[in-house]
């Protein structure tokens, strides 16, 4: 069973609006939960990561918001561009588990001009 | 610098057949992955290798073996190839900690198998 559990499985925003995708967890032993972009035919790279000793994170366009009592996560693209269609996919790793990333089942975002 | 490499970019299999897919990388890390992507599962770990010499299995490793053969490679062989196997497969390599970089995990290109 999947230990990330993400929503939705696709998505279409206009270009200039927002994406929002959610990840949940269970693992109380997750400390660190990055975020993946992919490009078909690509392999994936990371985007942006945050660890729960922050709230929130932002790099540009892109803002994680952390909430450490629902276990839960999600990315936020500000002012979506058609260059951010892709798939997105959410992790988690920590405890003791050799730093294994646990992926949610990613999301396809395209963006419409 | 190429990051991390993978060759075949695609091959097509029968049941039964045994193929090896290499992974290498030139970022000196110590650990290295092995994942398979299907779609709406996202990538799950095969195998992995948390420095050189040592291997261990991860959430689908049935069906599959690994060699860690020196620190920059890290090979996947199916040897009796099943249709199940049909996925793409992506390998990953890891930094040392400490930075921005402490857990960022770097990933090849794919490699497109297909089992008839």
């Amino acid at each position: 069973q999947q230990q990330v559990k993400q929503s939705p499985q696709s998505l279409i925003v206009q270009k200039g609006g927002i994406s929002i995708i959610n990840c949940a967890y269970e693992n109380t032993a997750f400390d660190y939960f990055p975020w993946y972009q992919q490009f078909p035919g690509k392999g994936p790279a990371l985007l942006i990561a945050i660890r729960p000793d922050v709230s929130e994170k932002k790099e540009g366009r892109f803002t994680i918001s952390f909430n450490k009592s629902a276990k839960q996560f999600s990315l936020h693209i500000m002012d979506s561009q058609p260059g951010d269609s892709a798939t997105y996919f959410c992790a988690a790793s920590g405890g003791s588990n050799d730093y294994k990333l646990s992926f949610g089942a990613g999301t396809t975002v395209t963006v419409r001009a | 610098n190429a990051g991390v490499t993978q060759t075949p970019k695609f091959q097509v299999l029968k049941t039964g057949q045994s193929m090896t897919l290499q992974c290498a990388q030139d970022m000196n890390h110590n650990s290295m992955y092995w994942y398979r992507q299907d779609p709406g599962m996202g990538l799950r770990l095969i195998y992995y290798s948390a420095s050189e010499g040592t291997t261990d299995k991860g959430e689908v490793p049935n069906g599959y073996n690994v060699s860690r053969l020196n620190k920059r490679e890290f090979s996947l062989r199916l040897e009796s190839a099943a249709p199940s196997q049909t996925s793409v497969y992506f390998c990953a390599s890891r930094g040392l900690a400490g930075g921005n970089s402490y857990n960022e995990q770097f990933f090849g290109p794919g490699t497109r198998l297909t089992v008839l």
